[in-house]
């Protein structure tokens, strides 16, 4: 089945430590996105790439870093620099990374720092 | 300033009655699209449909209808006879063509009563 796969679900880390969570798509998808969602917040933009070997900041791009060495793949680093970790990360990838095309979502990563 | 604005933070209504769930956005492109996602509990958002600035006709599928009116720029989202699986969040989400980034409401928590 085509699709994209976001792990682990739940990850938990000490304060102060790095995390990668993994995004991998086979849909063949051109563009790639990652999304914060907190409690009442919606989504917030924290990077994005629409095409291997580049990506941009989103709006909230402090405290994370991203890579996109790979088509299929597009991993999310939170640092230690990040300074409230604690929330529901989304990936999303679509067609190519223009305004029309929709984007298809991840199952998500609950990260909760201790 | 905010771009899309669902005014509506929850709702709840008994099954098998109707439900409108507001969008309101805010542009100064003359071409752009709107978005309607579903986040059922497992927590991957579900695209729901697509429509570009320029039809304004309006959109059926089932249970589900959607009505956009630029003169007042809102792109409402009905769902006629609700079951429980429509338990969800939704959200409204506008991409630009001058960007290729899509900015997301906040989104509306629907509550189906059994």
């Amino acid at each position: 089945d085509g699709g994209i796969t976001q792990s682990p679900k739940y990850l938990f880390r000490k304060e102060g430590q790095n995390v990668t969570l993994s995004c991998e798509q086979n849909l063949n998808h051109d563009a790639m996105y990652w999304y914060r969602q907190d409690p009442g917040q919606g989504l917030r933009l924290i990077y994005y790439s629409q095409i291997v070997n580049d990506f941009q900041k989103g709006d909230i791009a402090e405290g994370y870093s991203v890579s996109r060495e790979k088509k299929e793949s597009f991993p999310l680093t939170v640092t230690s620099a990040q300074k409230n970790p604690t929330a529901f990360y989304l990936c999303a990838s679509s067609i190519r990374g223009d305004s029309y095309n929709e984007q298809f979502f991840g199952p998500g990563t609950r990260l909760t720092v201790l | 300033a905010q771009k899309v604005t669902q005014a509506q933070t929850e709702i709840s209504v008994v099954e098998k009655e109707d439900v409108t769930l507001d969008c309101v956005y805010e542009t100064r492109d003359t071409t752009y699209y709107l978005f309607w996602y579903k986040q059922p509990p497992s927590g991957e958002l579900v695209f729901l449909i697509r429509r570009n600035s320029f039809d304004e006709q309006n959109e059926i599928s089932g249970r589900y209808s959607w009505n956009f009116q630029k003169s007042t720029s809102s792109f409402n989202f009905t769902i006629t006879a609700s079951q429980v699986v429509d338990s969800a969040v939704y959200f409204c989400a506008l991409s630009e063509t001058r960007d290729d980034k899509i900015i997301f409401g906040k989104g509306t928590r629907l509550h189906i009563l059994p």
